[in-house]
């Protein structure tokens, strides 16, 4: 079946430092990633689409200067949180949708991130 | 724009007990719809879908679900649980109105499986 890779699966990382997180999709090409962002026992929140080649699309209220998303290729999309800061503390997972006409999404492992 | 409502936010049950997790949308068009579970600092693994045909979709781990339309509901059930059941369950919607390309999810059910 269809994997989704994602990497670091911790990180831990100071104040101020910049931290990107790799959703690779191994055995598919994905033009559309999605990131999602989900605080403990709380559902995933949508952060932003990610499309290959081109500018990624975010949701209402995320700041795109402090998350930025890169989909350089069919296969790779990555996010770094620039200047990171103790509330970006969270478990980021990413998905690739391989079925461009139901939606279905497959799910990297997640990252989660601790800034102290 | 479609949501879904997912009322149970924990459902604790006994061990090869049946068990349903709720799930409500509301949209006024066509959808697909999924459940997904995640165990503890994972991501998500998808455990059933609806696109069409049959209402009831059989999926892994023994767990089924019935689509009806007139409620707008999707319910997940499993007629005898396990102790590694134990984690979070996600409905999800996707609908012609985002050309299906857009999932949204519900708050999520706990389910707890005890000895």
């Amino acid at each position: 079946g269809a994997v989704v890779s994602q990497h670091p699966s911790w990180v831990i990382c100071k104040s101020g430092t910049s931290v990107k997180i790799e959703c690779r999709s191994l055995d598919f090409q994905a033009t559309t990633m999605f990131w999602y962002r989900q605080f403990p026992k709380q559902s995933l929140m949508l952060m932003a689409t990610s499309n290959e080649g081109s500018k990624a699309t975010y949701e209402q209220g995320v700041e795109k200067d402090k998350f930025l998303i890169n989909h350089a290729s069919l296969t790779l999309s990555t996010l770094t949180v620039t200047s990171a800061h103790p509330e970006d503390s969270s478990f980021y997972i990413c998905s690739a949708n391989r079925d461009l006409n139901t939606g279905e999404l497959f799910f990297g492992e997640g990252s989660r991130l601790t800034v102290l | 724009a479609q949501s879904v409502t997912q009322l149970d936010s924990q459902v604790p049950v006994f061990e090869e007990a049946p068990v349903e997790l709720r799930c409500n949308y509301s949209s006024s068009v066509s959808v697909y719809l999924f459940w997904y579970v995640q165990y503890p600092n994972q991501g998500l693994q998808l455990l059933l879908k609806y696109l069409s045909g049959s209402t009831l979709v059989k999926g892994i781990n023994g767990f089924e679900a019935e689509f009806n339309k007139s409620q707008t509901s999707f319910h997940l059930r499993k007629p005898s649980v396990h102790i590694s059941d134990t984690a979070e369950y996600f409905c999800a919607v996707s609908s012609s109105n985002t050309g299906f390309q857009k999932l949204v999810f519900g708050t999520g059910t706990r389910l707890l499986v005890s000895p």
